[in-house]
């Protein structure tokens, strides 16, 4: 059960596109599209943005994009707004569930 | 509206228990699997346990496996998490989260507030 692994941070100014990684095994993220993406800013929950891979929630903004390639899925954020500023956790299902160590987004 | 309230947390000696409680509301509680997800300060998230819609599945993370104890009354809507023999590493914030289905497949839509559990003499 070890973790999926995720830059410990990432930066963009407003209106850019940034993407973060989040590198498994293939017992985890390159055997099952159940990959998702929560959203945590300080002091809150957690909030669900992708699930299975790509989908988005109902009533998301399509800036959030979620994408998979081999052992690796991505989140993609588009349009860079201030709020996006948070930390990011992927998480996959590996006969049980495992988190990313999570990334803090900083909008410059 | 969904609702998800942890309680039960506090501050407890190592190897002692502790029992959390998450009550539901605002959905259908014994159509969906439900999660255990803590978060130590300054960490990341960790699943700890969940546990299927019927009950009759449940998963625990190594870290606490024989230790803690999921479990589900579906006629009071409430999730369960039994902690025992605590130890200073099972310190966190302990979240709740509903599945979208009654088998867990990550599409954790709805969470708590969260419950802090501090271990320590």
């Amino acid at each position: 059960q070890s973790a999926l692994t995720q830059p410990a941070s990432v930066s963009g100014s407003p209106g850019q596109s940034i993407t973060i990684s989040c590198t498994g095994t293939s017992s985890d993220i390159g055997s099952y599209n159940l990959v998702s993406w929560y959203q945590q800013h300080p002091g809150k929950a957690p909030k669900l943005i992708i699930y299975e891979v790509n989908k988005r929630p109902s009533g998301l903004s399509d800036r959030f994009f979620g994408s998979k390639s081999g052992n690796t899925a991505s989140l993609t954020i588009s349009g860079l707004q201030a709020e996006d500023e948070a930390d990011y956790y992927c998480c996959s299902y590996s006969g049980t569930w495992v988190f990313g160590g999570g990334t803090k987004l900083t909008v410059l | 509206e969904v609702q998800l309230v942890e309680s039960g947390g506090g501050l407890v000696q190592p190897g002692g228990s502790l029992r959390l409680s998450c009550a539901a509301s605002g959905f259908t509680f014994s159509s969906n699997a439900m999660i255990w997800v803590r978060q130590a300060p300054g960490r990341g998230l960790e699943w700890v346990s969940s546990i299927r819609g019927s009950g009759d599945t449940t998963d625990y993370a190594d870290s606490v496996k024989g230790r803690f104890t999921i479990s589900r009354d579906d006629s009071k809507n409430t999730l369960y998490l039994q902690m025992n023999g605590l130890r200073a590493e099972d310190t966190a914030i302990y979240y709740c989260a509903k599945d979208r289905w009654v088998i867990p497949t990550g599409r954790f839509d709805y969470w708590g507030q969260g419950t802090l559990v501090t271990v320590s003499s």
